[in-house]
């Protein structure tokens, strides 16, 4: 079916570094822009990175920028998120989503139940 | 960035009235392209957010017609008709006008 499934979350120290995957299945991959999303504990959502359909344009939120990098196998129907210097500030649910669009940011019309990234000395 | 502010924070509301949400955003939506890039995601306890309302108010495929959106520039509204048990959750506006996408804080929405 439809789906997307998040994982490679867990408790990493504060500077350490950690890769999320994102498995879809039920929809043609690699026609679709994708993004991570995180929600810390009991928290609202914060927009992390987006990919375009190709993997040829990446964007971040400030707060990310240089810290993380999101890739995509299309091959493989697979969404990465690389994290290094992790901070405690990081520490959320990170949720993949899809985009209705190829290469420009619309609207996040399927998402995954997310993995936890705990930071925590 | 947008500053997305969603009012009330909770809405306590009786099986089969309506509950509407308000969504401001700081700057107008309307995109060079004409259109407003302003969604609405349900997230139901214990899951993932879900997409009910795209471009201020076309719903999504599988989304009931209780559920409808309006509103233009700054202002818009969420509206759910005859509420019911499954439509407890968080709900948040979504703007993709301008980068960084960001998203109003949430609105819980519970039974009396």
């Amino acid at each position: 079916q439809v789906q997307l499934v998040e994982s490679g979350g867990g408790v990493v120290q504060p500077g350490r570094s950690l890769r999320l995957s994102c498995a879809a299945s039920g929809f043609t991959f690699s026609s679709y822009g994708m993004h991570w999303v995180r929600q810390a504990p009991g928290k609202g959502l914060e927009w992390v990175a987006h990919i375009s359909y190709d993997g040829s344009n990446q964007d971040y939120v400030d707060s990310v920028k240089g810290r993380f990098t999101i890739s995509r196998d299309n091959s493989k129907n697979t969404l990465y998120l690389q994290m290094n210097s992790l901070r405690t500030e990081d520490m959320s649910v990170y949720h993949c989503a899809k985009d209705l669009g190829a290469n420009r940011i619309r609207h996040f019309d399927l998402w995954g139940r997310g993995t936890l990234v705990t930071v925590s000395s | 960035d947008i500053v997305m502010t969603q009012t009330p924070l909770s809405s306590p509301v009786t099986l089969g009235q309506s509950a509407s949400i308000s969504c401001r955003s700081s700057q107008s939506l309307v995109h060079s392209d004409g259109n407003t890039y302003l969604s609405w995601l349900q997230q139901r306890p214990g899951q993932p957010p879900r997409l009910l309302i795209y471009k201020v108010s076309q719903r999504s495929s599988g989304v009931p017609d209780r559920f409808s959106g309006s509103g233009a520039g700054t202002d818009f509204t969420l509206k759910i008709s005859r509420v019911e048990a499954e439509d407890v959750g968080v709900y948040y506006c979504m703007q993709t006008t301008q980068f960084p996408p960001t998203f109003g804080g949430g609105t819980k929405v519970e039974i009396k």
